[in-house]
């Protein structure tokens, strides 16, 4: 059984769409994240969810608008799509009081053309 | 703002070679994590470290702490081929806090 589960694994689509990824973990964990990871493959957190509470919001645009209907599930919607959000965004979970290691996702490579 | 550096971004060695991976971070904190990705893959854990002067070995790897300095080294001993992959570190600044600021990364090619 895969840990933490995304999809699509690849999502290609034209500027200006609206599209979602979803996430599901089967760990039990009570934290979630999203984390963008661009060409030069830095990796950014976008977003972190504990109990279904958003707790970090890092300056992303409002077009990104991610949704935890309960502890295992984190999606991400994002609106508009513009050619800078092309990336590889990952899904990845973990026990939230810190000094506990990430577990991701397979990532879902956004192309937008 | 917590900003964590890796040195060498890249980095190509021989196969039976030794070498060292450091990460500098700009804050206190005394969690540290090391992480793999293999090309076009996701992410994988190798160490959690979560005290100053922690060391933790796997087989060719073996990396250690030290939080007064707020550096993490990876140390590569006589390496092979399939330790080529990217290598991030990460640091969280304490609990409560749900948020992991990973390093530049250093892509490491072991030519045989």
């Amino acid at each position: 059984d895969t840990a933490v589960s995304q999809t699509p694994k690849y999502l290609v689509t034209q500027m200006g769409n609206d599209k979602s990824i979803k996430c599901e973990q089967n760990l039990g964990h009570d934290t979630m994240y999203w984390y963008k990871q661009d060409s030069k493959k830095f990796l950014k957190i976008m977003f972190s969810y504990n109990n279904k509470e958003l707790i970090i919001n890092e300056t992303v645009p409002n077009r990104f608008s991610p949704k935890s209907p309960d502890k295992a599930h984190l999606n991400l919607h994002i609106n508009s799509l513009e050619l800078g959000d092309s990336a590889v965004y990952f899904c990845a979970s973990s026990w939230g009081q810190g000094g506990e290691k990430l577990f991701f996702g397979s990532g879902t490579q956004l192309s937008v053309l | 703002e917590l900003k964590v550096e890796q040195n060498p971004l890249f980095l190509s060695m021989q196969e039976g070679k030794n070498y060292t991976i450091y990460c500098n971070y700009s804050t206190t904190s005394d969690r540290l994590y090391w992480y793999r990705q293999d090309p076009g893959k996701s992410l994988e854990s190798l160490f959690v470290l979560l005290s100053n002067g922690a060391v933790k070995q796997e087989g060719r790897l073996m990396a250690s702490l030290d939080t007064k300095a707020r550096l993490s080294t990876l140390h590569i001993t006589a390496a092979v081929h399939d330790l080529s992959a990217t290598y991030f570190c990460a640091v969280d600044i304490g609990s409560g806090t749900y948020k992991y600021i990973f390093g530049t990364g250093t892509r490491l090619k072991v030519l045989a």
